[in-house]
């Protein structure tokens, strides 16, 4: 089954305390990407990725660390997290149609308090 | 600063009311524009539009795009219960970056 997972589902954890949350896709896709969804704040790039090695910074990438040594493989690293990283977070992928990326495939979300 | 502005941000229609969700964008280079349906879990995938004036349809809903006056709509015709959702709308523009709006929420009344 094609799709996109996300490790932990849900997490609490301290202030300063490192984490990583893994995301792995099975689709062989190029382009993967971070999000975080808070209220009234709709989805906004954290950090995203066109290939193995390639990776860039979205909207909102200060306090997240992201590498991509493996194309199935696109895990986010919070060094030292604080509240205000409490969020929801989406994993997403999607392949090249053309000359633009295809739709997304979002992952089931990471539910993260940061207390 | 690029941008995409939904509107509205939340909208009661009762069922078999026909609704119209716009989402407006200021994107550099723009290269497509997405729109998904978000129940309570991942965002999952509607449309994706790169030309103007083609209509896309899928059942009761369909969405166009305007390249000249920046903007897309999403209409669901003959709504249903289980039309309830946000709707998000999401643009690609300069160096592969994605932006989404906040979203519309619909709410479908009984």
């Amino acid at each position: 089954e094609a799709q996109v997972t996300q490790n932990p589902r849900y997490l609490i954890t301290v202030t300063g305390k490192k984490l990583t949350v893994t995301c792995s896709q099975n689709m062989n896709h190029e382009y993967m990407s971070w999000y975080r969804q808070d209220p009234g704040l709709g989805l906004r790039q954290i950090y995203y990725s066109m290939n193995v090695e390639v990776t860039d910074k979205g909207d909102v990438p200060e306090g997240y660390k992201v590498s991509r040594k493996e194309k199935r493989n696109f895990p986010l690293i919070l060094e030292s997290p604080s509240p205000n990283q409490t969020s929801l977070y989406f994993c997403a992928s999607s392949s090249l149609d053309g000359p633009t990326w295809d739709e997304q495939f979002f992952g089931p979300g990471t539910r993260l308090t940061v207390l | 600063e690029d941008k995409v502005v939904q509107s509205p941000l939340s909208l009661v229609v009762h069922e078999g009311d026909t609704v119209t969700l716009n989402c407006s964008y200021e994107v550099t280079n723009f290269r497509s524009l997405l729109w998904y349906k978000q129940e309570k879990k991942a965002p999952t995938f509607l449309f994706m539009l790169t030309s103007s004036g083609i209509e896309k349809k899928s059942g009761r809903l369909s969405s166009i795009l305007d390249k000249k006056e920046l903007f897309s709509i999403l209409n669901i015709t003959a709504t249903q219960t289980g039309d309830s959702a946000v709707y998000l709308c999401a643009v690609e523009g300069r160096d592969d970056k994605i932006i989404f709006g906040k979203g519309t929420r619909l709410h479908i009344l009984p």
